[in-house]
């Protein structure tokens, strides 16, 4: 299995512009979560998903933060418009679910926003 | 917010010393897990521990959870530069959502 995918691996934009990070999960695994991990705050539950779902996206910082999982193969976070301090790596992760408990990460997406 | 306090933040050592980094909080958690991060890649599971003093060993990684489950303490023996990395204590407290702490930063210099 080639594990969870993530792209693109590094992302720069413009402040105003819209951004969209991509996932694909491995395959069965029922459960999908969006990190995002920054020096001050480290790694931030954005939302999550179960059997495409969003259960819980109260980690979601503001309204031009969006998400959705329209199929068990994959899932979109999008951001507009991006600005400055949504500069981040942005980490995908997907759990068997069924008391499996381990998370497998995406290699993130490197976002700058100038 | 910040739940849990993950200590030292930062960690420069030689090849060869031990070292020991902590996961403290004043929840009680019903497991906790440690994942180790390297750079431009994801956090990756090491081990996880569910009861109280249980001690588990992954070759020269040595984890514990505390007596009352609150916090937990992982030791490195003869560090190598290969544990150069994040580590991030994960913990869980009955519904199985995924927080982290910020984690400590190991360099481990040959």
């Amino acid at each position: 299995d080639a594990g969870v995918i993530q792209s693109p691996r590094h992302e720069v934009t413009e402040m105003g512009q819209e951004v969209t990070l991509r996932c694909k999960p491995i395959s069965g695994h029922n459960s999908l979560f969006w990190y995002r991990q920054t020096m001050m705050r480290g790694l931030e539950l954005l939302i999550y998903f179960n059997n495409n779902v969003p259960i819980d996206d109260s980690g979601m910082p503001e309204d031009r933060f969006s998400a959705k999982m329209p199929n068990a193969s994959f899932s979109t976070l999008k951001i507009q418009p991006s600005e400055p301090r949504d500069s981040a790596v942005y980490f995908c992760a997907t759990d068997g679910g069924q008391g499996a408990e381990k998370l497998f990460f995406g290699s993130g997406t490197q976002l700058s926003v100038l | 917010t910040q739940l849990l306090e993950q200590s030292p933040q930062f960690l420069s050592i030689q090849e060869g010393e031990n070292l020991t980094v902590y996961c403290n909080s004043s929840s009680v958690f019903s497991s906790l897990q440690w994942y180790r991060q390297e750079p431009g890649e994801g956090p990756v599971l090491l081990v996880t521990v569910v009861t109280g003093g249980e001690v588990k060993k992954l070759k020269r990684l040595t984890f514990q959870f505390g007596d009352a489950r609150k916090d937990s303490s992982l030791h490195i023996t003869a560090a190598q530069p290969g544990d150069t990395g994040l580590y991030l204590c994960a913990p869980r407290r009955g519904s199985y959502i995924p927080t982290f702490g910020r984690g400590t930063s190991l360099i481990v210099h040959p």
